[in-house]
């Protein structure tokens, strides 16, 4: 067990420039999950996949954010057009479905996106 | 809408004293309570977890209470070390449906041990 593994740890980019993130799972964990942490609050929900399927995307999800997990494996969070609105830690979680639905997310250490 | 709510931004402490921090939640559908730490430039780490069956669950120098009536939990650091100060997130989920597992998450106690 490696742990889940997000790069890069952090990233400055220009507005209107898009960024892209990877996610890697803990091996054999079927669920992924995209949050996000701005200041001062806790991760906030973005988008769950089973597997390859995306099953759930929030609204603070807009257009100009897209996941996906290609192979069920590693997952990306691309934004298109960031915003300084966007600067914040982006965290990636993973848990393995067992015989109940309550399992603990296991979080990377984040991307810190600043957007100058 | 704040579904899980943290009132306490920070929380100071002596070494070897206990440690209380709260957690309120509105949503009547979570049935799985968590708690995360937090050190900075790294992401939550899990604690400690309870089912909405029961109302204790103890780990080591953790213990975390759930009074499902009043909509709250706590979590009990006893005793606590340095080592504990970090950021506290109390995080709620509803394992039924299509709830796949998603966290809701309080705001986080900043917590300060003093040697």
């Amino acid at each position: 067990d490696t742990g889940v593994s997000q790069d890069p740890r952090h990233k400055i980019t220009k507005r209107g420039q898009n960024v892209t993130f990877r996610c890697d799972p803990i091996s054999e964990h079927n669920r992924l999950y995209w949050y996000r942490q701005t200041l001062g609050q806790g991760p906030e929900f973005l988008t769950y996949f089973q597997n390859e399927a995306q099953l759930e995307k929030s609204r603070l999800l807009s257009d100009r954010f897209s996941a996906e997990r290609p192979k069920g494996s590693f997952s990306t969070l691309e934004i298109q057009r960031t915003e300084q609105g966007d600067s914040a830690m982006y965290l990636c979680a993973s848990s393995s479905r067992g015989a109940a639905n309550n399992s603990p997310l296991h979080f990377g250490n984040g991307t810190r996106l600043t957007v100058t | 809408d704040q579904q899980v709510k943290q009132n306490s931004p920070s929380l100071s402490v002596q070494e070897g004293r206990i440690s209380i921090l709260n957690c309120d939640y509105t949503n009547s559908m979570f049935d799985y309570f968590l708690w995360y730490k937090k050190y900075p430039a790294e992401g939550p780490t899990f604690l400690i977890s309870i089912s909405s069956i029961k109302d204790k669950n103890e780990d080591g120098r953790f213990t975390v209470f759930l009074n499902k009536s009043a909509k709250h939990l706590s979590l009990h650091i006893v005793p606590s070390q340095p080592g504990d100060s970090a950021v506290y997130f109390c995080a709620a989920s509803a394992t039924g449906g299509t709830s796949y597992g998603k966290l809701t998450f309080g705001q986080g106690t900043i917590l300060t041990v003093h040697p």
